[in-house]
């Protein structure tokens, strides 16, 4: 199994500013993923990070919009950029680990632009 | 890519009563399927797992079964409580990805 540590639990900041969210694991994991829940709506993935290469993006995320840190196996983070009201939601991360390769939540960032 | 569908968005039943939900996925080279359940204000968990070598799993009063020709697969839960209530997600994994379905919330209404 895989312990995640993920702060702030929520913030609300400005629009045009910036918020980095960080991930720390108990274990060495290869990936780290970082999703978004909009309210009532499923996880949608943002980017694969992995260490000692830059993320992987989906569809419809930016590496400007969305800069990602993974300086080692157990930690990560994720900053939202220039943020704007349509940014507010629930920023997960997550590992995949043990044999059974089941995902792992962190506790979730619930971010609120005003 | 991988596409998951899944039904019903939402779904209310007695307590006691069976509860199921549906989910379709695209991607014939995705080989597990777990589906987790996601509390209000909490972080998915996962409550059981299917490998594509299996056609059904049971755990107590969670069953999942899958279809690898008509590429579905389904979460059945039995004798229904009030603690069941929350958000369902099935997911589609393939090479260290996991594509979620749209969710269903679930009412146990007692």
């Amino acid at each position: 199994s895989a312990v995640i540590s993920q702060k702030p639990s929520r913030d609300i900041c400005q629009r045009g500013t910036s918020l980095t969210i960080q991930c720390q694991v108990d274990s060495q994991v290869t990936m780290m993923f970082w999703y978004r829940q909009q309210p009532g709506q499923s996880l949608t993935l943002i980017a694969t990070a992995n260490q000692g290469s830059e993320a992987t993006y989906e569809s419809g995320f930016v590496i400007d919009k969305f800069p990602i840190s993974r300086p080692n196996l157990t930690f990560s983070t994720l900053t939202v950029s220039n943020m704007s009201p349509e940014d507010s939601s629930i920023y997960l991360c997550s590992v995949v680990a043990g044999e059974n390769t089941e995902a792992f939540f962190g506790q979730g960032t619930r971010l609120t632009v005003v | 890519g991988e596409n998951v569908e899944q039904h019903p968005s939402t779904l209310s039943v007695q307590e006691g009563d069976s509860a199921v939900i549906k989910c379709t996925y695209s991607d014939s080279a995705s080989n597990y399927f777990p589906w987790y359940k996601q509390e209000l204000g909490k972080r998915p968990q996962l409550i059981i797992d299917i490998r594509s070598n299996v056609g059904e799993k049971k755990d107590q009063r969670i069953a999942v079964t899958l279809n690898k020709t008509a590429k579905h697969f389904s979460l059945h839960i039995t004798e229904t409580q009030p603690e069941d209530s929350a958000v369902y997600f099935c997911a589609a994994f393939k090479t260290y990805k996991y594509i979620f379905g749209t969710g269903t919330r679930l009412k146990v209404l007692a």
